[in-house]
């Protein structure tokens, strides 16, 4: 059974940093795309981050040059290095795996405060 | 790149069919094949319910299609349930901003 788990969010004050992770087991994360995608409250959906199976990876617009998107191979694990913080990134940050490029898997959310 | 445009909301009775619309543009919509819906009831994780516009996965209800006539994408749902009411989101792939979400529509099941 594939399941994703996300971890590291918290509250964090503007300027900050925190590290997002999502361990997955019931399948590779080197062999999928996988994905971050988050949701301000009451808000939509929007999507944040993909890193291919081969290694390239993207980001939108809102995040570029502030957020890092990597894996660890070994622990089967997916990250999302977020500097530069800002109230505006306060969300429930999703992972979800890729497949026929739509998000089939998803984890159950990790929530990120940005305040002072 | 833009969100996709939904309607906020829509509304139908049981047993009813309602669609939701999905416009974007010639360059996600319109270029792909790939647009992609999904369910999510209040405090859950979205839920995929269709991909590649009209394929739906092991599980999911054939009560829900999906279509596409040029930029814009639709999501069918025929003999509307109670447990149907909930917020639904499409999305598409879009090249070099790789995907693009709409803004959702919240379902309500009268």
């Amino acid at each position: 059974e594939v399941q994703l788990v996300e971890s590291g969010g918290g509250l964090i004050q503007p300027g900050g940093s925190l590290r997002l992770s999502c361990a997955a087991s019931g399948f590779t994360v080197s062999s999928n795309y996988m994905s971050w995608v988050r949701q301000a409250p009451g808000k939509g959906l929007e999507w944040v981050s993909v890193i291919y199976s081969g290694g390239s990876t993207y980001y939108a617009d809102s995040v570029k040059g502030r957020f890092t998107i990597s894996r660890d191979n070994s622990k089967n694990t997916l990250y999302l290095q977020m500097n530069s913080l800002r109230a505006e990134d306060t969300a429930v940050y999703y992972c979800a795996s890729i497949r026929n490029y739509a998000f089939d898997y998803w984890g159950q959310g990790t929530l990120v405060t940005v305040s002072s | 790149q833009s969100a996709l445009t939904q309607p906020a909301s829509v509304s139908g009775s049981p047993g009813q069919s309602i669609t939701i619309s999905c416009t974007g543009t010639s360059s996600d919509v319109g270029s792909y094949n790939l647009v992609s819906w999904y369910q999510q009831h209040p405090g859950k994780a979205p839920k995929l319910m269709i991909y590649e516009v009209s394929k739906r996965p092991s599980g999911v209800s054939n009560r829900f299609s999906g279509s596409k006539s040029g930029n814009t994408a639709s999501l069918t749902i025929s003999g509307l349930q109670a447990e149907d009411e909930a917020d639904y989101y499409c999305c598409s792939y879009a090249g070099s901003s790789p995907w693009v979400f709409g803004g959702g529509t919240k379902l309500t099941v009268l």
